[in-house]
């Protein structure tokens, strides 16, 4: 089954430490993104990236940093510089970075401060 | 800058009753619109898509939504609501450069039995 799979579905994070959440796609897309998710905020672009070994910042991008080594990874690092990391990170895809690509979103990752 | 308002956080609707969310957007020319639903801890699923064209579009699961330019609206519709239709529902507009989508807020839908 073609899809996208991010994992973990839960995460903690302790004071100081930086967790890595992965995003894999089985697709063939060349654009992937990252969205954190807040209640009643919808969804806030962290950063996404248009092609292999390019990534570019979102909207929210400052505590957080990405690679894009391979076409099919886009793993979201969240540092410890990300005083309020508490939040839904959900992952996604279109087959281009062009308007007209639908998006197509993982199941998500929900990460708490410990 | 483009942005998208979705002015009702929370609606609650009986089964078998009609539904309708509201969106409106901002934006220099006339834009795509998406809507997306979101069932609890799960990713988003698109519903439906405007890119250009007639004006009333149908999308899966029997939603439709109307695309009104002189309203800076595109609303969802659905004429009869199952409980399965409790869930999340959200507006966006892609910008061109990146696909980058931006987001309304969200309605969150409740179906009473």
């Amino acid at each position: 089954d073609g899809g996208i799979t991010q994992s973990p579905k839960y995460l903690f994070r302790k004071e100081g430490q930086n967790v890595t959440l992965s995003c894999e796609q089985n697709l063939n897309h060349d654009a992937m993104y990252w969205y954190r998710q807040d209640p009643g905020q919808g969804l806030r672009l962290i950063y996404y990236s248009q092609i292999v070994n390019d990534f570019q910042k979102g909207d929210i991008a400052e505590g957080y940093s990405v690679s894009r080594e391979k076409k099919e990874s886009f793993p979201l690092t969240v540092t410890s510089a990300q005083k309020n990391p508490t939040a839904f990170y959900l992952c996604a895809s279109s087959m281009e970075p062009d308007a007209k690509n639908i998006q197509y979103f993982g199941a998500g990752t929900r990460l708490s401060v410990l | 800058a483009q942005s998208v308002t979705q002015p009702d956080i929370h609606i609650t609707v009986s089964e078998g009753a009609s539904l309708e969310l509201r969106c409106n957007y901002s934006y220099g020319a006339t834009p795509y619109l998406f809507w997306y639903v979101q069932s609890p801890g799960q990713g988003l699923q698109l519903l439906l898509k405007y890119f250009s064209g007639d004006t009333l579009v149908q999308g899966i699961k029997g939603f439709e939504a109307e695309f009104k330019r002189s309203q800076s609206s595109f609303n969802l519709r659905k004429p009869s609501v199952h409980w399965s239709d409790a869930a999340e529902y959200f507006c966006a507009v892609p910008k061109a450069a990146g696909n980058k989508l931006t987001f309304g807020g969200g309605t969150r839908v409740l179906v009473k039995p």
